[in-house]
């Protein structure tokens, strides 16, 4: 089994709409979260942490359920310059290993 | 947060050779990642590399194959010794600042292996 799995997608969603993707994990031990952002051809770029039930920043909101070991992020209003692919992460319990996800595609078409 | 940068940026290299990755930090960290993302996958952590100590290796990597320096706590190297076509991948580089669990990583190198 996967440490960290995620609907690849692709989610393709007009501009305005609200996005949501999950990504459940395996290890019931692991203390930290993360959301990264990855544009075509570019390294992945920090977007949210996610340490307690959720975090919040503008459009973005990310959620935490322990009890059923998932994460997900929401995104509202969707803009153009959202369009990429999104990886959740497991930082685990020690923050020395990292377990990726394989990236869910998301397109805003105008 | 931090600046990470990495040479070279893209590489291409025959069959047999080796390639090493340079990967230059701009503040001092204790522990360094060594990352593999294969075209249309996600990131595989080759190892982790802490200043003063030998890497750690994954699962499925090893020290012959990908040797690791790590001269001080701004700098590391990854080395791809006697590639092949299977090789070819974008290889990151990414730090831990501070106090945090965050990751942040530098731009990569895409080598490609005739």
């Amino acid at each position: 089994r996967k440490e960290v799995e995620q609907d690849p997608g692709p989610f393709n969603v007009p501009e305005g709409a609200t996005v949501a993707f999950n990504c459940t994990y395996s290890n019931s031990a692991s203390q930290s979260f993360f959301w990264y952002r990855q544009d075509c051809r570019k390294e992945p770029k920090l977007l949210m942490s996610v340490y307690s039930s959720g975090n919040e920043d503008g459009r973005f909101t990310a959620q935490l359920n322990r009890a059923s070991q998932y994460i997900s992020l929401l995104i509202r209003d969707s803009k153009l310059s959202d369009s990429a692919t999104y990886l959740c992460v497991d930082g685990s319990n020690t923050g020395n290993q990292f377990y990726f996800g394989t990236g869910t595609s998301l397109t805003v078409i105008p | 947060s931090a600046v990470i940068s990495q040479k070279p940026s893209r590489d291409i290299c025959q069959r047999g050779t080796s390639l090493t990755i340079q990967c230059q930090v701009d503040s001092q960290v204790t522990m360094m990642f060594w990352y593999r993302q294969q075209p249309g996958q996600s990131l595989t952590l080759i190892a982790t590399a802490n200043q003063g100590s030998e890497a750690t290796y994954e699962s499925g990597f090893v020290i012959d194959k990908f040797p690791i320096s790590r001269p001080n706590l701004t700098f590391s190297t990854l080395t791809v010794s006697n590639m092949s076509p299977e090789d070819s991948s974008i290889y990151l580089c990414s730090v831990t600042p501070g106090q945090s669990y965050e990751q942040y990583f530098g731009p990569g190198t895409r080598l490609t292996v005739t």
